[in-house]
């Protein structure tokens, strides 16, 4: 059973321009968060999707960042007219469903490492 | 205040060593507590899942809660070089799917 995928691992960017993060849950799991990792800070939410829904989006910037989880395909992450301040690592997780269970806990990706120059 | 606080680091043990990573919370809606750990350049891997008051053994891992003081304990026995990694605190609350996590510490067990 493969695990959550994310790809691409790394992507480079200009100031400006656009970058798409993906993710793939684990298998049976449809529900989808994302986290940024600045340097030296903790893993910080973003948005939390359903398939086709945003569930909550209360950590995502204002301007330039959506997300998206499509009824076919990945969850998609994109940062439109990319800053250096946006360099980070983000991190996909995924669970099986909403609730107080252990099996609903989120596991994690492997993570996209973007850099802007 | 933040959220979640959690020790600063960084911490440096020799192996064998007993260790106590510990975060302290301000949210009183939190009701499930994680510890995840953190390779460098990984994603984070679950290590402890706890929902109550108390200690939760796994191995040499042992999680303990108390609720009442708003305080939560990670403790590693017989610490090995493979457990030198960065470790979160992360905790939800019931309704609310989103982790609040700690700002993590590197810990690092000597040979």
């Amino acid at each position: 059973n493969a695990g959550v995928m994310q790809n691409p691992r790394h992507l480079v960017r200009r100031r400006g321009q656009e970058a798409r993060l993906r993710c793939s849950p684990m298998k049976g799991h449809s529900h989808v968060y994302w986290y940024r990792q600045l340097p030296e800070e903790g893993l910080k939410f973003m948005v939390y999707l359903q398939k086709e829904n945003i569930i909550d989006e209360s950590g995502m910037p204002k301007e330039r960042f959506s997300a998206e989880f499509p009824k076919e395909g990945p969850s998609i992450l994109r940062i439109q007219q990319v800053v250096r301040g946006d360099s980070a690592a983000y991190f996909c997780a995924s669970s099986p469903r909403v609730g107080g269970l252990v099996t609903d806990t989120q596991y994690f990706g492997p993570g996209t490492r973007l850099t802007v120059l | 205040q933040k959220e979640v606080e959690q020790d600063p680091g960084p911490l440096s043990v020799p192996e064998g060593a007993i260790v106590s990573l510990n975060c302290t919370y301000s949210n009183s809606a939190f009701q499930y507590f994680m510890w995840y750990r953190q390779y460098s350049r990984k994603g984070p891997e679950l290590l402890m899942y706890t929902y109550s008051s108390g200690n939760k053994e796994d191995g040499r891992f042992t999680a303990q809660v108390d609720k009442s003081s708003k305080y939560i304990s990670l403790f590693i026995r017989d610490s090995q070089p493979s457990d030198s990694a960065t470790y979160l605190c992360a905790m939800r609350s019931g309704a609310n799917s989103k982790l609040t996590f700690g700002k993590g510490i590197t810990l690092s067990v000597r040979p």
